[in-house]
Formats: structure tokens, C-alpha cells, sequence
């Protein structure tokens, strides 16, 4: 089974600073991993994804992550950010069959005028 | 157009009631699914379906079922309404199984 770690619960950062969402993922198999953001009172928007290939992502919204399988973690980061990206976060796996995705609890981004 | 589409967006009722909760894609995809997310934002997934299978988590309560009437729709059902059933419930889809998926705006239950 897989898990999700969202090592943050709410990380508060200065508008046009750079940020980084921390996500740790536990699987004995293949995983793929996603990126999630939940604006309020909406549903979940992809921002990126990692299938295979490249271990740097790049997704929406100025957004990249990088695949490190050796530390098994997919970081989101984004190097300037605006006063729109506050939202709640979510990093997600899946290990490639029908049973849906596996979450992490989210973490609240809130950008600091 | 919206891609993946659920009705009604709100919905109050009352304990022991039944309700469905209606969920249509246009994306032409064959996995569906259904999520549950908690009022500490918590998402967990309940059933995952496509035209042959059907998974569910086993710590749903069978008062939960899923309904395809074709590709395209997946309905979920609840009977016999309780008060832990609040919640706000998203479908979404998916090309292919395993891979990224598209979600609904969500449908926010709250059972008096």
C-alpha cells in the first residue's frame, strides 16, 4: 500500500518569494505522482504530473517538481509567487492500477503582501 | 465545456434519508471514480469503475453504491443518511488507469 506525506500543513511565504511544498511517498512498486492545487470552494486542478522520463517536471501556473526516487520525494516548487497561488496543495500517487489515487493531507500556501 | 460535471453542487437533508449524487464526464475516458473529502480536507477514495471492473475501498459502508448508466455518467447512491456522511464528494476521470485524473467542482452533502 502507499502512502503520502505532506510534511507541512500550512507554509505562509512573502509575495514574490520563491516557495517549496515538501511531499514524501512510500510504495514498494512503480509509482506515478501528481500535483494538486484546491482553490477555496472548488475542486482539485492538476498542476502537474510524473509518469516516467525526465525526473524535472515542469506543470501550470509557473510550477515544476522533481522526481527523486533515491529520497522519494516529488517537491513542488515555484520560484515567484503571487497573491492568486493561496490555495491548499496536494500531493497524490498512484501505483498504476484502478484503485485510485492516494493523498497527502495538503498544505496551505498563504502569500504574505 | 466543462469536463467533468456533478449535480447538485450543494445538498442538506436529513438523517435516514437517500440521495444520489450525479456525475457525468465529456472527456471520453473510461475510468471513473468517486472521492470523499473530509471537513479537515482530507481526500480518500471510495470506488474507482470502468466498463469492467469495480474496486471499493473496504472501509466504505455498502450504504454507498455506484451507479453507470453508461461510460460517460457515474452516480453514486447513499442510503439511510447519517450524520458522519457530511462531507464534500467529488467525481472525477481518467484516461487511462493509474494516470492523472480530472475532477468534478464537488457536491457538498450536509445531513442534519
Amino acid at each position: 500500500a502507499q502512502s503520502v506525506t505532506q510534511l507541512d500543513s500550512q507554509v505562509p511565504v512573502f509575495e514574490e518569494a520563491p516557495v517549496e511544498l515538501r511531499c514524501n511517498y512510500s510504495s514498494s512498486v512503480s509509482v506515478y505522482l501528481f500535483w494538486y492545487v484546491q482553490y477555496p470552494n472548488q475542486g482539485l486542478q492538476l498542476l502537474l504530473k510524473y509518469l516516467s522520463g525526465s525526473t524535472l517536471v515542469k506543470g501550470i501556473n509557473g510550477f515544476e517538481a522533481e522526481f527523486n526516487k533515491s529520497q522519494t520525494s516529488f517537491h513542488l516548487r515555484k520560484p515567484s509567487v503571487h497573491i492568486s497561488d493561496t490555495a491548499e496543495y496536494f500531493c497524490a500517487a498512484s501505483g498504476g492500477g484502478a484503485d485510485g489515487l492516494t493523498f497527502g493531507k495538503g498544505t496551505h500556501l498563504i502569500i504574505q503582501p | 465545456d466543462t469536463a467533468v460535471s456533478q449535480t447538485p453542487k450543494y445538498l442538506v437533508t436529513q438523517m435516514g434519508n437517500d440521495k444520489s449524487i450525479k456525475c457525468e464526464q465529456n472527456l471520453g475516458h473510461d475510468t471513473m471514480y468517486w472521492y470523499k473529502q473530509d471537513s479537515k480536507k482530507f481526500l480518500k477514495i471510495m470506488f474507482s469503475y470502468n466498463n469492467k471492473e469495480l474496486i471499493i475501498n473496504e472501509t466504505v459502508p455498502n450504504r454507498f453504491s455506484p451507479k453507470s448508466p453508461d461510460k460517460a455518467h457515474l452516480n453514486l447512491h447513499i442510503n439511510s443518511l447519517e450524520l458522519g456522511d457530511s462531507a464534500v464528494y467529488f467525481c472525477a476521470s481518467s484516461p487511462m488507469t493509474g494516470h492523472e485524473q480530472y475532477f468534478g467542482p464537488g457536491t457538498r452533502l450536509t445531513v442534519t
